[in-house]
């Protein structure tokens, strides 16, 4: 397996822009966790789904912050409009259980850099 | 509050020695508590996980203790390498979702 696939890498953008950040988890894998981590508050849960279904999304900071899950594969985090105080690295993990005792599987992380 | 405090200085130390790394935490009654490593440009990589009623937990060179009373986990890395420096993270679980700490930074000098 390829572990967990994010994409863009990295991403620049201008205050005010639409930005999408995609992930793709681990073959099989029930939980898809959505992670920001910055140096100031290090990593932070936003939101997760348990079978593609939102659970938990007290961690969004605002509502310029959606995401989905529209099958198991797959996954998308959206800042509309973009701030500069979204600049950090978002990373998307997964796992076979929500509970701590299953390991997560992290992603590479997508480093964004709002203008 | 909840509260997870991970030492925020880098602990440097020379190869051959042993890290210990601290995780302190407040207000929590994690029934697990892991230990993952960040390496710069890369997501966490799970290490090790330990159980409240385990005291402690080894894996190769690497060992874990957690202490309930104390709250506190400590984790060693024997024999270090250069290779072993990285980023450290402690995650204890609340309602089943492991809340981070920021993570201690460790610098194995040749």
């Amino acid at each position: 397996d390829a572990g967990v696939i994010q994409s863009p890498r990295h991403e620049v953008t201008e205050m005010g822009q639409e930005v999408t950040l995609r992930c793709k988890p681990i073959s099989g894998h029930d939980y898809l966790f959505w992670y920001r981590q910055t140096m100031m508050r290090g990593l932070e849960l936003l939101i997760y789904f348990n079978n593609n279904v939102p659970i938990d999304d007290s961690g969004m900071p605002e509502d310029r912050f959606s995401a989905k899950m529209p099958n198991a594969s797959f996954s998308t985090l959206k800042i509309q409009p973009s701030e500069p105080r979204d600049s950090a690295v978002y990373f998307c993990a997964s796992s076979l259980t929500s509970r701590t005792q299953e390991t997560q599987y992290f992603g590479p992380g997508t480093r964004l850099l709002v203008l | 509050s909840q509260k997870i405090e991970q030492n925020s200085e880098a602990l440097n130390i020379q190869e051959g020695k042993t890290a210990t790394l601290t995780c302190n935490y407040t207000n929590y009654s994690p029934a697990y508590l892991q230990w993952y490593r960040q390496d710069p440009g890369r997501g966490p990589v799970f290490l090790l996980l330990i159980r409240e009623n385990e005291k402690e937990k080894r894996k190769e060179r690497l060992k874990v203790t957690f202490d309930t009373t104390l709250k506190q986990s400590l984790f060693h890395i024997t024999a270090s390498q250069p290779a072993d420096s990285a980023t450290y993270l402690c995650a204890l679980d609340s309602s089943y979702i492991p809340t981070f700490g920021r993570g201690t930074s460790l610098i194995v000098h040749p």
